[in-house]
């Protein structure tokens, strides 16, 4: 079946740092990839996407490629804020109809 | 536009009792999905809608889970009873069938469901 697998954290890093989430995947045929971020007492929100292979993703200063070669999608940032601190988590679709499979959630913490 | 609602926001009961969340998609979207989130853990899908019909309840434990979608609009989720492992925050989302952007999957805030 198709699964996420997500860094464990927490990660801690400090105020300009730069960051890394791993992401890998295992899907039968070409799924889209997603990551979603959830902000302290807030919902999920959709932070980037890609649904082909090489795409790049990328949204407030956050990227990530779609790479099949090596089934992964690492999230990152050159230069991390306090404000980014949240949990982070990867997830894949099948098809555009389809539910979203979740890893487990990386909690980043940006300390000043 | 108004966002995915959920209600209500908090919900503390004793196991073997009864539980209902409330969900308001956003104005259009054809598509309803519930999600389980249980501390640690992603969200992993209960239920899928579209508009009034069940597309996908495979992990649903239907012993003790039901969800209804009347009219295709908001949609109810009841637990009855509860055991301690539904402790969770559960999470409506949303989705149209626009095409594009719009198979994008709009969350609510989540209802913390926790059971003693």
């Amino acid at each position: 079946g198709n699964s996420v697998t997500q860094m464990e954290g927490p990660v801690t890093l400090s105020e300009e740092a730069f960051l890394t989430i791993n992401c890998t995947y295992t899907a039968t045929g070409y799924p889209s990839l997603f990551w979603y971020v959830q902000y302290p007492g807030e919902g999920l929100q959709l932070l980037l996407k890609a649904t082909k292979a090489d795409d790049k993703g990328s949204n407030k200063g956050f990227e990530a490629t779609y790479r099949k070669e090596t089934t992964s999608f690492h999230l990152e940032k050159g230069s991390v804020q306090v404000s980014d601190s949240a949990v982070y988590f990867c997830a894949l679709r099948r098809s555009m109809y389809e539910k979203l499979t979740f890893g487990t959630g990386t909690r980043l913490t940006i300390i000043p | 536009e108004a966002g995915v609602a959920q209600s209500p926001r908090y919900k503390i009961i004793e196991k073997r009792q009864s539980v209902a969340f409330w969900c308001n998609p956003i104005s259009g979207h054809a598509t309803l999905y519930w999600y389980q989130q249980i501390l640690g853990q992603g969200p992993k899908l209960l239920i899928q809608f579209q508009n009034n019909g069940v597309v996908d309840d495979s992990q649903l434990p239907k012993d003790r889970f039901s969800a209804e979608r009347l009219k295709g609009v908001d949609s109810t989720l009841k637990i009855q009873p509860a055991k301690l492992e539904d402790s969770a925050v559960y999470l409506c989302a949303s989705s149209s069938l626009g095409g594009g952007s719009s198979y994008e999957q709009y969350f609510g805030p989540g209802t913390r469901l926790t059971v003693t």
